[in-house]
């Protein structure tokens, strides 16, 4: 079956400080991949997302690269700021007949400190 | 469009009684689903629904009912609440079959079984 791994946090930085947050993936078809944020007391949104391999998602200063031959999807960014400070979540969501589905890793908790 | 909305924001419940979790999207979405939200566990998908009248269960289907009548609501139900359901709760919406499609959350509702 299909399955996300992602860093466990939590993770605190300084501002400016450079972000990678790493993903890894499990998925029997050609997945899409995606970021998702939750700021504090709300749902998630998406940040960005990648349909096929070699395609970088971008959105705000945050960039990842889908990796078909390493199963990656690592979230980056090069100075962080605190209203970064939110949880992060890498998902996919696999082609087939349970293409509806985004299959979710546990989260990351990033603390940005001024 | 007022995206996914959830009804109500915050719940205190005795065990053994029972509740409607409201979920409604405006954005003609085929594919609207229920997660539930705890510490370390990332997101686990409770239900899920591809079109008025089909449901079907996800990970952790057991203690909840839902139903899809219309292509607006989703409602969940607590039939019996226990303490194990203790959590926060995501209602989301995905527009037609594809795996590249963004997924919308809802603001979610934070549950509390005494």
């Amino acid at each position: 079956g299909n399955s996300v791994t992602q860093m466990e946090g939590p993770v605190t930085l300084s501002e400016e400080a450079f972000l990678t947050i790493n993903c890894t993936y499990t998925a029997t078809g050609y997945p899409s991949l995606f970021w998702y944020v939750q700021y504090p007391g709300e749902g998630l949104q998406l940040l960005l997302k990648a349909t096929k391999a070699d395609d970088k998602g971008s959105n705000k200063g945050f960039e990842a690269t889908y990796r078909k031959e390493t199963t990656s999807f690592h979230l980056e960014k090069g100075s962080v700021q605190v209203s970064d400070s939110a949880v992060y979540f890498c998902a996919l969501s696999d082609t087939g007949g349970s293409n509806y589905k985004l299959t979710f890793g546990k989260g990351t908790l990033l603390t940005v400190n001024p | 469009n007022a995206g996914v909305t959830q009804t109500p924001k915050f719940q205190v419940l005795k065990t053994g009684q029972s509740m409607t979790l409201q979920c409604a999207q405006d954005m003609n979405h085929e594919y609207m689903s229920w997660y539930r939200q705890d510490p370390g566990m990332g997101l686990r998908l409770i239900h899920y629904s591809v079109g008025a009248g089909i449901t079907d269960q996800g990970e952790v289907p057991n203690g909840y009912n839902v139903s899809r009548s219309t292509t607006e609501d989703f409602p969940l139900r607590l039939l019996s609440a226990a303490p194990s359901q203790t959590s926060v709760y995501f209602c989301a919406s995905r527009s037609q079959p594809s795996s590249y499609n963004e997924q919308f959350f809802g603001p979610g509702t934070r549950l509390t079984v005494l």
